[in-house]
């Protein structure tokens, strides 16, 4: 078992780019989640899906970000325009129920 | 809404003593699963513990123990025989059996010295 897999594992681009972060959840783990974690903010839960289907995008910040998944083994999270105050890490997670809560490594996101 | 409340921003522990992490959360439900994460530098998130609220005994894996009190709303996480690896920042977490997402404290960062 690979574990959550996150890509990149570092992204610096500059202000106004679009970004994409990409997540490989475990096989099986019908839910996925969205978490960005910063030192003023600590973890937030930005968006989650359950069977591909997003339950809850409550967190997601602004219109900048939208997050998708396809399928079972594929999700992305995408900032349009990207904003120096987006600089955070985003972990993706992946759950078979609430028993077992696996992390991604993260994705460490710098924007000039 | 469910809450977590961390109130130590930063522990220190010598080598091979023990140290308590304090958790406290408010939630109307009944019941519920608690969680200890563990970031290292790494930045990995890593699951310590977990506790059930249906079940009254304290959960305990090797080294790590929980201390909790459903009454309270209290989760306190104990470390036995520090070592170094044990240093990093140390996250409570709440989730609710319905539903699906975790809720997070701000975490304690957990210094050990030699």
């Amino acid at each position: 078992d690979a574990g959550v897999i996150q890509s990149p594992r570092h992204e610096v681009t500059e202000m106004g780019q679009e970004v994409t972060l990409r997540c490989k959840p475990i096989s099986g783990h019908n839910s996925l989640f969205w978490y960005r974690q910063t030192m003023m903010r600590g973890l937030e839960l930005l968006i989650y899906f359950n069977n591909n289907v997003p339950i809850d995008d409550s967190g997601m910040p602004e219109d900048r970000f939208s997050a998708k998944m396809p399928n079972a083994s594929f999700s992305t999270l995408k900032i349009q325009p990207s904003e120096p105050r987006d600089s955070a890490v985003y972990f993706c997670a992946s759950s078979p129920n609430l028993n077992g809560y696996t992390f991604g490594s993260g994705t460490r996101l710098t924007v000039v | 809404a469910q809450t977590v409340t961390q109130s130590q921003p930063e522990m220190s522990v010598q080598e091979a003593e023990t140290v308590t992490l304090s958790c406290t959360y408010d939630t109307s439900e009944s019941d519920y699963y608690l969680f200890w994460y563990k970031q290292p530098p790494s930045r990995q998130m890593i699951l310590v513990i977990r506790q059930e609220a249906y079940k009254q005994q304290n959960a305990t894996e090797n080294r790590f123990s929980v201390n909790f009190q459903k009454a309270a709303k209290s989760f306190s996480l104990k470390i036995s025989d520090s070592q170094l690896g044990d240093a990093a920042m140390y996250f409570c977490a709440y989730g609710p059996v319905r539903g699906n997402k975790l809720v997070f404290g701000a975490g304690t960062i957990l210094r050990v010295k030699s």
